[in-house]
């Protein structure tokens, strides 16, 4: 199973919106919409921020949404904010009870 | 509160194992699946498996096959994960997340563990 494809970095200004790309196969994102993205900031656990594609955790800021199409799912993050400098990871169903990350995005805020 | 929580810090020499624990509490501990997910330093996030309390069921990722158990006591509420034949490659954070999706698989991971460092070295 191959790790799902991410830009290596993403950047905005405060107030913009950024978006991150994930790009997998028909036997993950194009088939289940089963998919996750996480928040890591260095040394704590990792949050999860959106899962099934577009669905929001309670207690998470509604300027994180998803979606997906096709192989390729996006996280869009609007009204950038400093604290939102993080690893990025989306996650996919990929069939018999497995599960595949992404590589990673370094989302920067100039 | 939800909480899962990991054991300490683990140092191997290569070939050698290590068995890691993640104890659940806040909860009722057969309802969620456990997952490990580990970080080498300088990549990213890899998907481990993940095992059923309920039953103990498992699955692994394809990397890991043959290299990693996971079991757990329902008596204590944790769940242990066992990575044998360590090399250099194995040295890195390792926690244990649970999916959030009730007696299932696919809600996202909605808690974590602190982490573990596990550091293989001669």
């Amino acid at each position: 199973q191959s790790a799902l494809t991410q830009p290596a970095s993403v950047s905005g200004s405060p107030g913009q919106s950024i978006t991150i790309t994930c790009t997998g196969t028909s036997s993950d994102v194009g088939t289940y919409n089963f998919v996750s993205w996480y928040q890591h900031h260095p040394g704590k656990a990792p949050k999860l921020m959106t899962y099934e594609v577009n669905q929001g955790p309670s207690g998470v800021s509604n300027r994180f949404s998803g979606s997906k199409s096709g192989n390729t799912a996006s996280l869009t993050i609007s009204g950038l904010q400093a604290e939102d400098e993080a690893d990025y990871y989306c996650c996919s169903y990929a069939g018999r009870s497995t599960w595949v990350f992404g590589g990673g995005t370094k989302v920067t805020v100039l | 509160q939800v909480q899962l929580v990991q054991s300490g810090a683990e140092v191997k020499k290569p070939g050698a194992s290590v068995k890691l624990s993640c104890k659940a509490s806040g909860y009722t501990f057969t309802t969620y699946y456990i997952n490990w997910v580990r970080q080498v330093p300088g990549q990213g996030l890899e998907w481990m498996g993940l095992i059923n309390p309920t039953g103990g069921a498992t699955s692994y990722a394809q990397n890991f096959q043959g290299r990693v158990t996971m079991t757990r006591d329902t008596s204590t509420s944790t769940v242990y994960m066992e990575l044998i034949s360590l090399s250099a490659e194995d040295t890195a954070m390792y926690y244990c997340a649970r999916d959030s999706r009730p007696t299932g698989i696919g809600d996202g991971f909605d808690y974590w563990g602190q982490g573990t460092l596990v550091t293989v070295s001669s």
